[in-house]
Formats: structure tokens, sequence, C-alpha cells
């Protein structure tokens, strides 16, 4: 499995609080992604990264930001947490963007 | 807008058969379809295609892409309740730089 751990991997909130979730990776891949998960909608990028300090917007990215500060850490952060962002979310790494990602083990987040 | 659509959405079948999985999509710059397994944790991978009519295999699971008619099938044989789980497809595709987009998902249960 590759190296890749989430944290914290659940965490109830409430709506307007600040969250971060961390995404850390052992591999030294320059490619890193946060994916949120819902019924009906199989797995949306929200952001991705192609570098430190290097990050882009993926289809879902309202309400979310993100940094790379050092290549083995991705960071997602909602500055205003509401209950529509309950989900389950995935980071995954990839060596280049034509290579296979790999996901970690997710963290579910529930706003209340 | 880049849609990649798997079916069927659930599938429930003995232990002992055989079941093909579908995934069709519609993306311009098509760069490959991924296939992943999804148990109770993360997406784990299958199979990469890039070329169309060249079959990938690993033990009872094979894939094959058509890239003109714009699908791909995931079958397995002999299926085992071990292979119970979520199969989601992945399109791989270029706007800017390289993106993946998922289907829903197929949701696969193998009774006893």
């Amino acid at each position: 499995d590759a190296g890749i751990t989430q944290s914290p991997r659940h965490k109830v909130t409430e709506t307007g609080t600040p969250v971060t979730l961390r995404c850390h990776q052992t591999e030294n891949h320059r490619y890193m992604y946060w994916y949120r998960q819902d019924p009906g909608h199989g797995l949306r990028l929200i952001h991705y990264s192609y570098g430190v300090k290097d990050t882009d917007k993926g289809e879902v990215s309202d309400g979310y930001s993100v940094s790379r500060s050092k290549t083995e850490d991705f960071l997602l952060t909602l500055e205003s947490a509401t209950s529509s962002q309950t989900s389950v979310y995935f980071c995954a790494i990839s060596e280049s963007e034509q290579e296979t990602q790999y996901f970690g083990p997710g963290t579910r987040l529930l706003v209340l | 807008e880049d849609k990649v659509v798997q079916s069927p959405l659930s599938l429930v079948v003995h232990e002992g058969d055989t079941v093909t999985l579908n995934c069709s999509y519609e993306v311009t710059n098509f760069r490959s379809l991924l296939w992943y397994k999804q148990e109770k944790k993360a997406p784990t991978f299958l199979f990469m295609l890039t070329s169309s009519g060249i079959e990938k295999k690993s033990g009872r699971l094979s894939s094959i892409l058509d890239k003109k008619e714009l699908f791909s099938i995931l079958n397995i044989t002999a299926t085992q309740t071990g292979d119970s789980a979520i199969y989601l497809c992945a399109v791989r595709y270029l706007r800017g730089a390289q993106k993946l987009v998922f289907g829903q998902g197929t949701r696969l249960t193998i009774n006893p």
C-alpha cells in the first residue's frame, strides 16, 4: 500500500466552525489530490497540488481551500463548515499526472 | 460536460457467477481509463487502460477498453464473497492539467 495517512479519520463539528484535514505521504510523490465522496456522486475532485505551493481547483472547490508547504503534506481547510460539506474525504497521490492515483484511508466528516 | 456513467448501479449475484460491469464515458481529450475496487475503505487500483482492444487481466478479473464506442467493461469470473465491493470507473482527460472524473460506482454483492 502507498504510504498515505489522513488525520483525523473521523470528525464531528458544528456549522460555521473552521476545519482542517491533513494528508501525509511518505512516497515523495509530486501530485496530491483531495476528493469528496457522496452517495450518487462518486468521487469528485476538490483541489489538487502539482508541487510545493502549487495548487489548483477541481470541480467542487467552493468553500474549500488548500495549502502545501512541504512535499509530504497537503492540507484541506473548510473555512466555515456547512452541512452540505458532510462527506467522506479522500486524499490521493501520484508520481505524475499520467500515473495511477493511490488513495488514503479517508476522513469521515459530519457537520451538524 | 465531461461525464462517466456506470451500469448497473447495483448487482446481486451468487458465488461462482460471472459478472460484467459497464463504464461509458463522454470526455474531451481522453487519456486513460482506470478501474478501482472500494470495500469499506479507500479505493484500491485494479487496472489502467489506454489502448483499445487490449485486455488487461489479473486473476479472475479482466478489463477491456473500446475507444471508438467510448466504453469499458470489467469482468469477474467465478465470483467469491470477497469480490463484494463498489467498483469505480474513472477517466483521465486533459483540460489544462490531466484530471480524473469518476462514475457513480457499481455496488456488487456476492451471496454465498
